[in-house]
């Protein structure tokens, strides 16, 4: 495997439901982040891991949770969501530290909250 | 808060001709990226873009950067029917501390038409 993957690529889901997304790096890159894309809205940067450790939250509603066990993995565990957080979800790596770099997105991950 | 706008939303242009899209921005910053997406893609990487006066080019597209004007330009030049996609240009600022977080425009929507 090579860049960012994500799994699934598609995922349905009742408002009741429990489901974790999934992406992995294969970039040796130290930050990741995880956006969400809607229709008709720019990209949202949710969160971001720079070197296992949070480093921004952009108010996000603690129905999502994200988990950065290393600096290759990240995870979103989404719990009692709601049909408006139906959208697009993209995980993306840069090499992280201080400075801007170049981030590299996966394919993402279609939810529906049915 | 850093606003970054796009425009046109939408291109429909014809073959062989020239366009270009606007991205301007509302903060200081010295790092702008243009990332392109084909419909149920991830995001790709096109330009990155790092100081006033930036000009690059790959094949039929140009980006350039007047960090002075917050202006980013991605100039199309004779369009072909492959370059029907949507790009996004995205602005670099320091979030806290060393981090830094892109902020996207909405997208500009493109359709090369024979």
């Amino acid at each position: 495997e090579t860049g960012v993957t994500q799994t699934p690529r598609h995922l349905v889901m009742g408002m009741t439901n429990k489901k974790s997304l999934k992406c992995e790096q294969h970039l040796g890159h130290n930050a990741m982040y995880w956006y969400k894309q809607s229709a008709k809205k720019p990209l949202e940067l949710m969160f971001v891991y720079n070197f296992k450790e949070q480093t921004e939250n952009n108010s996000v509603p603690s129905r999502f949770s994200p988990e950065c066990p290393n600096s290759s993995h990240l995870f979103l565990h989404l719990h009692t969501l709601q049909p408006e957080d139906s959208a697009l979800y993209l995980c993306a790596s840069s090499q992280g530290g201080t400075g801007a770099y170049e981030q590299y997105f996966g394919p993402g991950t279609r939810l529906t909250v049915t | 808060e850093l606003k970054v706008e796009q425009n046109p939303l939408f291109l429909s242009m014809q073959e062989g001709k020239n366009y270009t899209i606007y991205c301007n921005y509302s903060t200081t910053s010295d790092r702008l990226y243009w990332y392109r997406q084909d419909p149920g893609k991830s995001l790709e990487s096109l330009f990155v873009l790092l100081s006033n006066g930036a000009v690059k080019q790959e094949g039929r597209l140009m980006a350039s950067l007047d960090t002075k004007a917050r202006l980013s330009t991605l100039h199309i030049t004779a369009a072909v029917h492959d370059l029907s996609a949507t790009y996004f240009c995205a602005v670099d600022m320091r979030s806290g501390g060393s981090n830094y977080k892109l902020t996207f425009g909405k997208g500009t929507l493109l359709t090369v038409n024979p």
